[in-house]
């Protein structure tokens, strides 16, 4: 089945910096990569997403590219600000089983003004 | 905020004790998905159920059980508990057609197993 890892763990940045999460996945039947935000005590908010077809994706400052031959995704925060500071999930949509979303382990990221 | 709620939002339970705990799915989507989340850790998928079906299952025993209602809401329940199960309980609603990736999670069911 598919595995998803994620890296780093923990990532600290300055306000106004810029923040790179990476993921890669097993299953190259995946087809859709979701990124959640979770803060804490709430529930996982999707942020972007990114369906196999499309090689990047930009909302404001949050974009999200995919390489599909590395079986790769990156999720990437440009101008980050202390309210962006919340634990990051990555997923990949298993294809073989329906809408399974295969989750990595989270990135706590920290943003300090 | 999404439009899918949970309840109960905390819950304290002993070891051997059954729990049902329970979804609504927003306005629109006939699916629900179920999670498990330990805590520091990603979400586990427990199961699926679009249209009253169990739709896929993760690797979770079978004293893990869900129902869907004709409204689209759902259940899960677990019997046996053990002090493992404690965690963040988490459903997901999605529709079908073009947008059916994508799952809006509700704000989930804290579960304690003493």
């Amino acid at each position: 089945g598919e595995n998803v890892e994620q890296h780093p763990s923990t990532l600290s940045v300055q306000e106004g910096d810029s923040a790179v999460i990476k993921c890669t996945y097993s299953d190259s039947a995946s087809n859709y990569f979701p990124w959640y935000k979770q803060e804490l005590g709430k529930r996982p908010q999707l942020i972007i997403d990114i369906r196999s077809n499309v090689g990047e994706k930009k909302d404001q400052r949050i974009a999200v590219t995919l390489n599909k031959t590395a079986k790769h995704f990156s999720l990437h925060i440009t101008e980050t600000q202390p309210e962006d500071s919340a634990v990051y999930f990555c997923a990949a949509r298993d294809y073989n089983q329906g809408g399974k979303l295969i989750f990595g382990q989270g990135t706590e990221l920290s943003v300090k003004p | 905020e999404t439009g899918v709620t949970q309840s109960p939002t905390h819950l304290i339970k002993t070891r051997g004790q059954q729990v049902t705990l329970r979804c609504s799915s927003q306005s629109g989507h006939n699916t629900v998905s179920w999670y498990q989340q330990a805590l520091g850790q990603g979400p586990q998928f427990i199961f699926q159920y679009y249209r009253e079906e169990e739709n896929g299952r993760g690797n979770f025993p079978p004293r893990f059980s869900g129902l869907q209602f004709p409204n689209y809401s759902s259940e899960l329940n677990v019997n046996a508990l053990e002090l493992d199960d404690s965690a963040l309980y988490l459903c997901a609603s999605s529709s079908t057609g073009a947008a059916a990736d994508t799952q809006y999670f509700g704000p989930g069911t804290r579960l304690t197993v003493l």
